[in-house]
């Protein structure tokens, strides 16, 4: 079982129109879960930590928010040069480092 | 200049080739990371690096071995490659303060022919 779903897989909007990415965990005792933006054979790119329920962060057009089991990653009037795949990850357990990685939703914001 | 940067960025070779991915970083971080991506599948820790003398195998560590040559410098090497290894590597580095956040470079595309 994936302790990190992300849905859905791919995601095709109108310029303007809002709308939310979600990923849920299963993990126990939540370390931290972040968000990364990835262009086409690029890296990803950090976009936001969050740590405990009830945290939102914003930058632009984007904004996250978590819960207890899952994050959404919220975007208003996205704008084509959002497009893009978008990774959830989830860090878990007192003196762990390692991420483990959703499949992404990939974000396609048509003019 | 990118903070974390990869070579080669494209590579293609032949089973059994040995191969080595090299990733340094100038960010001073202390904390470094081998992923590789393959469609579907996501990114998946191989190995990672807390200091030049600490070097601990991650989910998918087989057919791998790393270097920790500096702390700017971890190099990801196949002894014997072979064609399930074609994916997209990249490396990662982390600080030991604050958020643990990691930064990607821009990857290397593997072939194995």
């Amino acid at each position: 079982e994936d302790q990190v779903t992300q849905s859905p897989e791919a995601l095709r909007l109108q310029e303007g129109e809002s709308s939310s990415l979600n990923c849920s965990y299963t993990v126990s005792g939540l370390r931290g879960l972040f968000w990364y933006r990835q262009d086409p054979g690029k890296g990803p790119e950090f976009l936001f930590t969050l740590y405990s329920a009830g945290e939102e962060k914003e930058k632009e057009r984007l904004k996250a928010t978590l819960t207890k089991k899952e994050s959404f990653l919220h975007i208003t009037a996205p704008k084509p040069e959002d497009s893009a795949t978008y990774l959830c990850a989830v860090r878990e357990g007192a003196g762990s480092y390692q991420l483990t990685f959703g499949k992404g939703t990939k974000l396609s914001v048509i003019p | 200049d990118a903070d974390v940067t990869q070579t080669p960025r494209n590579r293609i070779t032949k089973t059994g080739k040995r191969i080595m991915l090299e990733c340094s970083q100038t960010k001073g971080h202390d904390r470094m990371y081998w992923y590789r991506q393959d469609p579907g599948l996501g990114l998946r820790l191989i190995y990672y690096s807390f200091d030049v003398k600490d070097i601990n195998k991650g989910e998918i560590s087989d057919g791998y071995s790393v270097s920790r040559q500096a702390q700017a410098k971890f190099s990801l090497s196949l002894e014997s490659a072979i064609p399930n290894q074609t994916a997209l590597y990249f490396c990662a580095t982390s600080g030991r303060e604050g958020t643990d956040t990691q930064y990607f470079g821009p990857g290397t595309r593997l072939t194995v022919l």
